[in-house]
């Protein structure tokens, strides 16, 4: 599975969108990506997934850029309940297991 | 639905000591994963099952670690004897078949004193 690179944390204000980046500049066509994230004390949830393609769900967007090098996930109104750590996987289509870096630490301030 | 549910959610033991942590996946999930992970670190995974079959251990060590998915729901983590590095927190996760998404429970805590 390709590695990805992730800022080890971000801030953002209460009720501004929340823009995580990801760079996975070695993914290969049949991997996608994943999105999932750890709020303390808590285990992973799972958050979105893409392709090639921009994916929106009740909870994110995410973009994916068109070399597909690097992606962003989009937290359109971010609420204190979205401090959490952000991870970013890249996983072969197909895989058993997820590979975890170190993730994004996205604290929301009120 | 609900959700994976593990249980102890914290445990604290003496080493050399055993412990156990138990697992029910999602409803009609067949793959069955336990991940370790340590204070600062992602998840790592250690075991995954297809049903009750275990087929992919390598991560899992087996000196001291053994995990058994009987009937091919629940599942159950055991560690005899435990040592002051065991101390993390143990996730459970399931996915209806191997290569879907992965749904994670709350974690046990362990710490081995």
């Amino acid at each position: 599975d390709a590695k990805t690179t992730q800022p080890p944390s971000m801030d953002c204000a209460e009720g501004r969108a929340a823009n995580l980046p990801c760079n996975h500049s070695t993914i290969s066509g049949n991997e996608y990506v994943y999105w999932y994230r750890q709020i303390h004390s808590q285990g992973p949830q799972y958050i979105i997934h893409g392709l090639k393609n921009n994916e929106t769900n009740e909870m994110a967007s995410l973009i994916i850029t068109e070399d597909r090098k690097s992606s962003t996930l989009i937290l359109p109104h971010a609420t204190l309940r979205d401090t959490a750590v952000y991870y970013c996987i890249v996983r072969t289509q197909g895989a058993q297991k997820l590979v975890f870096g170190q993730g994004t630490r996205l604290t929301i301030n009120p | 639905e609900a959700g994976v549910v593990q249980s102890p959610r914290y445990k604290i033991i003496e080493k050399k000591q055993p412990v156990a942590f138990w697992c029910n996946p999602i409803s009609g999930h067949n793959t069955l994963y336990w991940y370790r992970q340590n204070l600062g670190q992602g998840p790592e995974l250690l075991i995954r099952y297809e049903n009750e079959e275990a087929v992919d251990d390598s991560q899992l060590p087996k000196d001291r670690f053994s995990a058994e998915r009987l009937k091919g729901v629940d599942s159950t983590l055991k560690i005899q004897p435990a040592e002051l590095g065991d101390s993390a927190v143990y996730l459970c996760a399931s996915s209806l078949a191997s290569a879907d998404t992965q749904y994670f429970g709350p974690g046990t805590r362990l710490t081995v004193l």
